[in-house]
């Protein structure tokens, strides 16, 4: 089983600041058969980026992924107050497993 | 549009069954693969697995070999999962989730509203 570890746990920043989360697998995940996910509050998770660098449909372009391999990064390039969240990466290409998530909060 | 309808609420004791049910609605129901994670209060998400309910294949999450068992019913466009030998820390939200097209890998795209279900004794 591929196990997914992501950093920082937290992340503190101000709107406008730009996030920077990693998501590192014990393995490397074949065809770059990875996806971020957000989630907020009392919300099933929405997927955000798929393919490590494909937006889905209706991602704001301030979100973008990248990587390959093992090692994946989501990056958020200008903090929107309704960008505070927790993010999740997924790997979907040997069954699949989620990472622990990177909490996203105010500074 | 895509819509995921799931059951309500279930509390168990431990050692008990819950089957938890998924109605799809909006898309050709055998087409796609359905997925199933949990989240614990306050904690992340866990991969369950995954049906074909075209052909009724799964395919589990190691964890959960031997516990659960992914069902469908092409009839009326509904996907079950039912965990058997419920324990406290099985405790969480559980959510059905569409995947991509069937034999086709990829990620999911649409979630259930989830469903708690609570072991306690």
């Amino acid at each position: 089983e591929i196990v997914l570890t992501q950093s920082p746990g937290t992340l503190s920043l101000s709107p406008g600041e730009r996030a920077t989360l990693s998501c590192r697998a014990s393995q490397s995940v074949s065809s770059s058969y990875l996806a971020w996910y957000q989630q907020k509050p009392g919300q099933a998770p929405r997927l955000l980026i798929y393919g490590a660098s494909s937006r889905a449909t209706g991602i704001p372009d301030r979100f973008s992924g990248s990587g390959s391999g093992t090692d994946f990064t989501l990056t958020i390039s200008r903090l929107e107050p309704e960008d505070f969240a927790v993010y999740y990466c997924q790997q979907y290409g040997s069954s699949a497993t989620f990472g622990q998530g990177t909490k996203v909060e105010i500074k | 549009q895509v819509q995921l309808v799931q059951s309500g609420a279930e509390v168990k004791k431990p050692g008990a069954s819950v089957k938890v049910s998924c109605k799809a609605s909006g898309y050709t129901f055998t087409g796609y693969y359905m997925h199933w994670v949990r989240q614990a209060p306050g904690q992340g998400l866990e991969w369950m697995g995954r049906i074909n309910p075209n052909s009724g294949g799964t395919n589990y999450a190691q964890k959960f070999q031997g516990r659960v068992t992914m069902t469908r019913d092409t009839s009326i466009s509904t996907a079950y999962m039912e965990l058997s030998r419920l324990r406290s820390d099985d405790t969480a939200v559980y959510y059905c989730a569409r995947g991509t097209a069937v034999f086709h890998l990829g990620p999911i795209d649409y979630w259930g509203q989830g469903t708690l279900v609570t072991v306690s004794s």
